[in-house]
């Protein structure tokens, strides 16, 4: 099985930079994702993570290290619009089907 | 490039009536599916996957069933709702990029039982 844990909610000014943790334990591991959720729409993919290091798409980096089953996503220049919710996901290896396991989610709030 | 749809968008539904929502893909072939639901202010729950048409796995049980009568159909069906049932009911698909599968998801059916 898999346990992913992220905070629940982050609070971060306007042009700042917010870390959203993410760590796992899982039996195997075969890829972590980020996805952003607006209030009331589906999630949008964000980034994907298999190899060891950062991958950085504009405002947006995540980072992965496998030998201590842990993640971040960065945001920076932060933008009212960046006010949302955060999920971090990871696929076993063994999964059949490429199944995703989703953690809670991170809400964040980006105030003026 | 690939999309996906959902319908209907939202629905209202009164307890002990069947239910069917529906899913299509375009542009791939042969894409894993999956049914998830998202109950108000919770995570993502996987309720069915699907690697192939006709071949659907359950990951939790419940009063829902899903099929898969096309390659690219994915269908979520009750024959009688309850009110737990309410929630933001998601199709996703996932596609071998990367050297690694991909998942996105579709806009969603947001059902709400009375």
């Amino acid at each position: 099985g898999q346990n992913i844990d992220q905070p629940t909610e982050m609070t971060a000014t306007e042009g700042a930079i917010v870390q959203i943790n993410c760590t796992y334990q899982t039996s195997g591991f075969n890829g972590l994702f980020w996805y952003q959720q607006h209030a009331g729409e589906a999630p949008t993919f964000l980034s994907y993570n298999v190899l060891d290091g950062l991958e950085e798409k504009g405002r947006f980096s995540s980072f992965l290290s496998r030998s201590k089953g842990y993640s971040y996503l960065l945001l920076k220049e932060l933008q009212m619009k960046d006010s949302a919710s955060y999920l971090c996901a990871v696929r076993d290896e063994e999964a059949a089907g490429n199944k995703l396991t989703f953690g809670g989610g991170t809400r964040v709030l980006v105030k003026p | 490039s690939q999309t996906i749809h959902q319908w209907p968008a939202t629905l209202v539904q009164p307890v002990g009536s069947p239910l069917s929502l529906e899913c299509t893909v375009e542009g791939t072939s042969n894409p894993n599916l999956y049914w998830y639901r998202q109950a108000a202010g919770r995570g993502l729950q996987l309720l069915f996957y699907s690697v192939g048409i006709g071949q659907i796995s359950s990951e939790v049980p419940q009063n829902l069933s899903a099929s898969r009568p096309q390659d690219r159909q994915f269908i979520l069906s009750s024959k009688k709702l309850l009110l737990s049932d309410s929630g933001f009911y998601l199709c996703a698909w996932s596609v071998l990029l990367r050297g690694g599968y991909e998942q996105y998801f579709g806009p969603g059916t947001r059902l709400t039982v009375t």
